[in-house]
């Protein structure tokens, strides 16, 4: 079964780019990797989706290497209201499973 | 107009207590999910269904029935309610149950078992 690993928190100023990392073994050949945003008392949005090397939207890229063993969401120039746990999505192997990372507490200062 | 929606938004019941939980989004989606939040903010899926057929089923109490009366509304209902019950449940619709897995969640209940 496929299982991710994040850091528990991470620390930024505003105006920096973040740069968060989730590794994930076992993901299957077809399997996309979706990261999610999460502000307090609101249920999680999703940030953007990826199934190898590049992706960007207005608000994220997301970088995925050829071994697919990881995924990094880059945000750039964060701003206070950045400040969420974000969490990464993957399929968990067995049909329609699917496993969130247990999610980076971003804390962004000005 | 909200995407998912869900009520109660707080939810405070004694153990051993039967309990609801409704969910409705008009997203016009094809699968809804339940997920429990525990208090380190670990996210679990419990339940899926696409069309009205269960399509995941996590290793969750039996005490937890999803009820999907048609497909924009997935329900919870939990029997005989335990302390460790208490948490954050989410409900979320995407598009389809494939590979693309951009899902919308609702506002969240927040159950008290006490």
């Amino acid at each position: 079964l496929a299982k991710t690993t994040q850091p528990i928190s991470m620390d930024s100023y505003e105006g920096q780019e973040v740069n968060i990392t989730c590794s994930h073994n076992n993901i299957a050949t077809n399997d996309y990797i979706t990261w999610y945003q999460q502000f307090p008392s609101q249920g999680p949005r999703f940030i953007i989706q990826g199934y190898k090397t590049k992706v960007t939207n207005e608000v994220a890229s997301l970088f995925i290497p050829a071994d697919r063993k990881s995924s990094t969401l880059s945000l750039p120039r964060v701003s206070l209201s950045d400040t969420a746990v974000y969490y990464c999505l993957v399929p968990g192997g067995s049909q329609g499973n699917l496993i969130f990372g247990k999610g980076t507490k971003l804390s962004v200062k000005p | 107009d909200t995407a998912v929606s869900q009520t109660p938004k707080y939810l405070v019941t004694q153990m051993g207590n039967d309990k609801s939980i409704k969910c409705e989004q008009n997203l016009g989606h094809d699968t809804m999910y339940w997920y429990k939040q525990d208090s380190k903010k670990f996210l679990k899926i419990m339940f899926s269904y696409n069309n009205k057929e269960l399509i995941i089923n996590e290793t969750v109490p039996n005490r937890f029935s999803p009820k999907s009366p048609d497909k924009a509304h997935l329900n919870l209902h939990i029997n005989s309610l335990e302390l460790g019950d208490s948490a954050v449940y989410f409900c979320a619709s995407s598009a389809t149950s494939g590979s693309n897995y951009e899902q919308y969640f609702g506002p969240g209940t927040r159950l008290t078992v006490t």
